[in-house]
């Protein structure tokens, strides 16, 4: 059974950093495209990361520079490096699984989330 | 503002058909078959209910549908049922820097 786990969440300062974690398990995360997804208190959806298979990462253009996305292979464990947090990335994050059917622009599985917020 | 524009809600009573419509561009929608749709219960992360358009996942019931026409995809669901009222939210490949972009997402209420 495919799950995925988020931790890491919590309350930090406007500038501060934070580590997202996303464990998974029953499908290997480096063999997978491997997404995080946040969500704004009542709000909508927004992509944030993305991380191939072959190790290319893509971010959007409001967290670039700031959010760094990696995979550790040994831990089948995705993360999310957070840094100059602003109140605006105040959200609930979810990392995400894309499906398998090519180019894969979908997510098939998601993480329960874990809730960022960013406030002094 | 979301990339896609979703009704903020639709309504419809148990039994009946109701239609979300996903608006976009060429860029995103209209440009490629890259369209997922997504459900979500209040407080639960989203489930997705069908991709690249029309594309229905292993357990999804086969009364959630998906298409497309021009910049505008739509997803379908017909024989309305309680357990069907939570948000939707529609999603596109973009070609611009984005990658994937949502729809500001739409709440369905079974009356």
């Amino acid at each position: 059974e495919v799950q995925l786990v988020e931790s890491g969440g919590g309350l930090v300062q406007p500038g501060g950093s934070l580590r997202l974690s996303c464990a998974a398990s029953g499908f290997t995360v480096s063999s997978n495209y491997m997404s995080w997804v946040r969500q704004a208190p009542g709000k909508g959806l927004e992509w944030v990361s993305v991380i191939y298979s072959g190790g290319s990462t893509y971010y959007a253009d409001s967290v670039k520079g700031r959010f760094t996305i990696s995979r550790d292979n040994s831990k089948n464990t995705l993360y999310l490096q957070m840094n100059s947090l602003r109140a605006e990335d105040t959200a609930v994050y979810y990392c995400a699984r894309q499906g398998s059917s090519w180019p894969k622009y979908y997510f098939d599985y998601w993480g329960q989330g874990t809730l960022v917020t960013v406030s002094s | 503002q979301s990339a896609l524009t979703q009704p903020a809600s639709v309504s419809g009573s148990p039994g009946q058909s109701i239609t979300i419509s996903c608006t976009g561009t060429s860029s995103d929608v209209g440009g490629y078959n890259y369209v997922s749709w997504y459900q979500q219960h209040p407080g639960k992360a989203p489930k997705l209910m069908i991709y690249d358009v029309s594309n229905r996942p292993s357990g999804v019931s086969n009364r959630f549908s998906g298409s497309k026409s021009g910049n505008t995809a739509s997803l379908t669901i017909s024989g309305l049922q309680a357990e069907d009222e939570a948000d939707y939210y529609c999603s596109s490949y973009t070609s611009s820097s984005t990658y994937v972009v949502f729809g500001g997402g739409t709440k369905l209420t079974v009356l």
